[in-house]
């Protein structure tokens, strides 16, 4: 079946680091979709990318679509301790319209 | 505006219980979904709906099954409990049913199965 693989699966890193992370897949998708999960709390939807080749930010966060569309990035530039967690990628399964698939998840602890 | 609410947040059952995990939401939305997620392998898809009255399986089904009268509500029943369910299950909604416009997920429900 449809696999997410995301790398490194963790890492850490020091107070006002870039972060980069990206996310694989075995087959194209037209929607990649970044959440983060805070310690105890469910995933929450970051950016949201629809076309190959698409930039974008909010805040410190920048996403890109790959050309490929079988990959995406996420980096955090200028890293605060807050930003600790786990960032998920996500996109919509190709066996059926109402599922997503996840990956398994980048764990980022930041060190102040 | 309370978003999705999860209850209970913490269970532990003895295997062969059964029990409901509850889920609501008030943002009117018509797409719903239970995900689990165990360490290493993110989040997978039990159930999910599209309205009330429907409901599907996901990629993990087995020992579940749910049910959706109302368009606020989106229980998950475990009918006989296993260890292999022992897991952090997660529900989720969105209004549109592709999910394209990003899920709002509750806080989770730790569950124990011993």
């Amino acid at each position: 079946g449809q696999q997410l693989n995301q790398s490194p699966q963790s890492m850490f890193i020091q107070e006002g680091e870039d972060v980069s992370m990206n996310c694989t897949s075995s087959s194209i998708f037209n929607t990649w979709l970044w959440y983060k999960q805070d310690p105890g709390e469910g995933p929450v939807l970051l950016i949201a990318l629809y076309k190959a080749g698409e930039l974008t930010s909010n805040g410190r966060l920048t996403a890109q679509f790959g050309i490929t569309r079988k990959d995406s990035f996420l980096n955090i530039s200028a890293s605060i301790p807050s930003d600790v967690g786990i960032y998920f990628c996500a996109g919509p399964c190709t066996s059926g319209t109402y599922k997503y698939i996840f990956g398994t998840g980048t764990r980022l602890k930041v060190l102040a | 505006n309370a978003g999705v609410t999860q209850t209970p947040k913490f269970q532990v059952l003895k295997t062969g219980q059964s029990m409901t995990l509850q889920c609501a939401q008030d943002m009117n939305h018509e797409y719903m979904s239970w995900y689990r997620q165990d360490p290493g392998m993110g989040l997978r898809l039990i159930h999910y709906s599209v309205g009330a009255g429907i409901t599907d399986q996901g990629e993990v089904p087995n020992g579940y099954n749910v049910s959706r009268s109302t368009t606020e509500d989106f229980p998950l029943r475990l009918l006989s409990a296993a260890p292999s369910q022992t897991s952090v299950y997660f529900c989720a909604s969105s209004y549109l049913g592709t999910g394209i416009d990003g899920y709002t997920f509750g806080s989770g429900t730790r569950l124990t199965v011993v």
